[in-house]
């Protein structure tokens, strides 16, 4: 069975702290390990990761998997009120599991100003 | 496009009522899928569909059945509501195939509280 656990679950920080949020994953041939933020409605997209040790970068959000040790991390710098969500981690395996998804239980985190 | 639409967005019912939760997307996708989500938890797996006219059970199928009679549709049902089933229900689809892109759409929700 397919298991995702991040960590921590909760967070809490103030304005311009960096974070780093983790994520560690068991599954049956991996394809994909996908990072969402949900504010209160459905999750958005922010990273796709499928080859070890190649970071994606987008503004102050940056990711990073390690297929060797089976986890992966999301960096947030200079952080800001806005970046206040719940941060969930999913792996998603290939062949016949027709892109099914395993998702973590998620990171709240709360950004004070 | 409209992407996934999910009716209704909220929901009150009783238990041992029945309903179904309607989920339609306009991109010609094969895959839809079901999850749940409650309090401190990611989203389970509830039913999925690879193509029309088939389903198979997830991680959570208890209580809920499905049917994917036309392609752009995945009907969730719950035939007698219990209180366990409060939760927020997302559909999502994807094509079945994605190469190395992202692919999956989400709803946006339908909130369903049992009383």
């Amino acid at each position: 069975e397919d298991k995702v656990v991040q960590s921590p679950l909760s967070l809490v920080v103030h304005e311009g702290d960096t974070v780093t949020l983790n994520c560690s994953y068991e599954v049956t041939n991996f394809r994909s390990l996908l990072w969402y933020k949900q504010e209160k409605k459905a999750p958005t997209f922010l990273f796709m990761l499928t080859s070890s040790g190649i970071e994606k970068k987008s503004g102050r959000l940056s990711s990073i998997l390690d297929k060797k040790e089976l986890f992966s991390i999301l960096n947030i710098t200079a952080t800001q009120t806005g970046d206040s969500a719940v941060y969930l981690c999913a792996v998603e395996a290939s062949g016949t599991s027709y892109g099914k998804l395993t998702f973590g239980q998620g990171t709240i985190l709360t950004v004070h100003p | 496009n409209a992407g996934v639409t999910q009716t209704p967005k909220f929901r009150v019912l009783k238990t041992g009522q029945s309903m179904t939760l309607l989920c339609a997307q306009d991109m010609n996708h094969e895959y839809m899928y079901w999850y749940r989500q409650d309090p401190g938890m990611g989203l389970r797996l509830i039913h999925y569909s690879v193509g029309e006219g088939t389903t198979a059970k997830g991680e959570v199928p208890d209580g809920y059945n499905v049917s994917r009679l036309k392609k752009q549709n995945f009907l969730l049902g719950l035939e007698s509501a219990a209180p366990s089933q409060t939760s927020v229900y997302f559909c999502a689809s994807r094509p079945s195939s994605v190469g190395t892109t992202y692919g999956y759409t989400f709803g946006s929700g339908t909130r369903l509280t049992v009383v």
